[in-house]
Formats: C-alpha cells, structure tokens, sequence
C-alpha cells in the first residue's frame, strides 16, 4: 500500500516563475493538508483541502499561493511568480475520513524542497 | 492563540542516557496529542497518539505521556539509531473538520 507521494522531490525555480508541487494522497484518504517547513522550524499549517474543496486555507497566504485537490488525480499547491523567501520544503499529508477521522493520525509524504535563485 | 512549545530545541545524549522531551500546549478543543519523529530529508513518521490526562503509549526505548498542559516524551536508553527531531503536534477543531499544529520540534543526536 503505497504512502504519501509527492513530486518533485526538488524543484528549482528562478524568481518570478510558477512553482507546481504534487500530492498523491494515501489510496482511500480523502483529507490532504500542505505543510511548510524551514531549517530548523516546526512544520506551519497552510491548507486543509477536501475532494474538491478547499476546507480551510487560513494559513495560506493570499497572494500567489493557491491549492486544489480535484475529483480526479493529486492535489495541487500552486505558487505563482516566486520570490527567495519561498524557498523550503513543503509536505503534504493526507488522513482518512469518516466520522472519527480525528483519531487517525497524518501520513506524511517526504517533502517537495523548493530553491528559488 | 493555539500554540504548541517544544524544548529543549536541541538534546545531546551518550548511548544508554536517559531523558525526556517535553510539550506544552495551550490550545482550545484539544483533540489529540501527536508525536512524530522525521529523520533528515524525510517527512514525519507517526509514533503515537494521546488523548486524555493521564494517558501512556509504549514503543520500545519510548514512552509518551500527557497531562492537562504538557506532553513528555521519554527515552530510556537511546541508542545511536534514536537520533533525529523529534516533532509534537495538537490536533483542534477547525472550521470543517480539525487541523494539526506542530511544535518546531527537539532535534535529539546520540553519541555511542
């Protein structure tokens, strides 16, 4: 049973370009959050997302950076026309849903490390 | 605010050494305690859950613990393998179901 997927594992981009991470979510979890992590700091909470929708976006900022996570294929975290501070590593995790879901702890994929020069 | 405190930020111990890790949360509609553990280059693994006061979780050298404040980690006899951070998390209730917030983590390095 494959994890949390995510892709690229690194991804360099020049200032102003358009960054797109990937996330395959656990097979049968419904629930896919992104986290952003820099040297040395905790994990800080961006986007809870739902099949098609977006649940919570309050840690997210609300320019540049989108996320969708379609009926269809990986979620997506979109950041348009980068900028150095961009630069980190960003994880995706996913949970199972159900009306107990709080109980199921996050499945982390490894990371999408983010250079912007 | 919702907040969860980790320390110490960093933890040197000898092979056999034992100790602990503390969390300190102040959150509202707590729904669970996390411990995670993330290796370098890696994501986050789970080790254990914890939901009420008084509550202990066992995994071989490690044990968890939660009070109405804090979380403790307890390491018994580290080992050079136990090295890397160690991550605590709060679960809470969020518009449409619950969010995460994690600690900034306590990075643990064992010397044989």
């Amino acid at each position: 049973n494959a994890g949390v997927m995510q892709n690229p594992r690194h991804l360099v981009r020049r200032r102003g370009q358009e960054a797109r991470l990937r996330c395959s979510p656990v097979k049968g979890h419904s629930h896919v959050y992104w986290y952003r992590q820099l040297p040395e700091e905790g994990l800080k909470f961006m986007v809870y997302l739902q099949k098609e929708n977006i649940i919570d976006e309050s840690g997210m900022p609300k320019e540049r950076f989108s996320a969708e996570f379609p009926k269809e294929g990986p979620s997506i975290l979109r950041i348009q026309q980068v900028v150095r501070g961009d630069s980190a590593a960003y994880f995706c995790a996913s949970s199972s849903s159900g009306p107990y879901s709080y109980n199921s702890p996050l499945h982390f994929g490894n990371g999408t490390r983010l250079t912007v020069t | 605010e919702d907040q969860v405190t980790q320390s110490p930020e960093a933890l040197r111990l000898q092979e056999g050494e034992s100790s602990s890790l503390n969390c300190s949360y102040t959150v509202s509609g707590l729904r669970g305690l996390f411990w995670y553990r993330q290796d370098p280059g890696k994501g986050p693994e789970f080790l254990f859950t914890l939901y009420s006061a008084g509550e202990e979780k066992e995994k071989e050298r490690l044990k968890a613990t939660l009070t109405k404040k804090e979380s403790f980690l307890h390491i018994t006899a580290p080992k050079p393998e136990d090295s890397a951070t160690y991550l605590c998390a709060a679960r809470l209730d969020s518009t449409g179901g619950f969010k995460t917030i994690f600690g900034a983590g306590t990075r643990l390095f064992v010397k044989a």
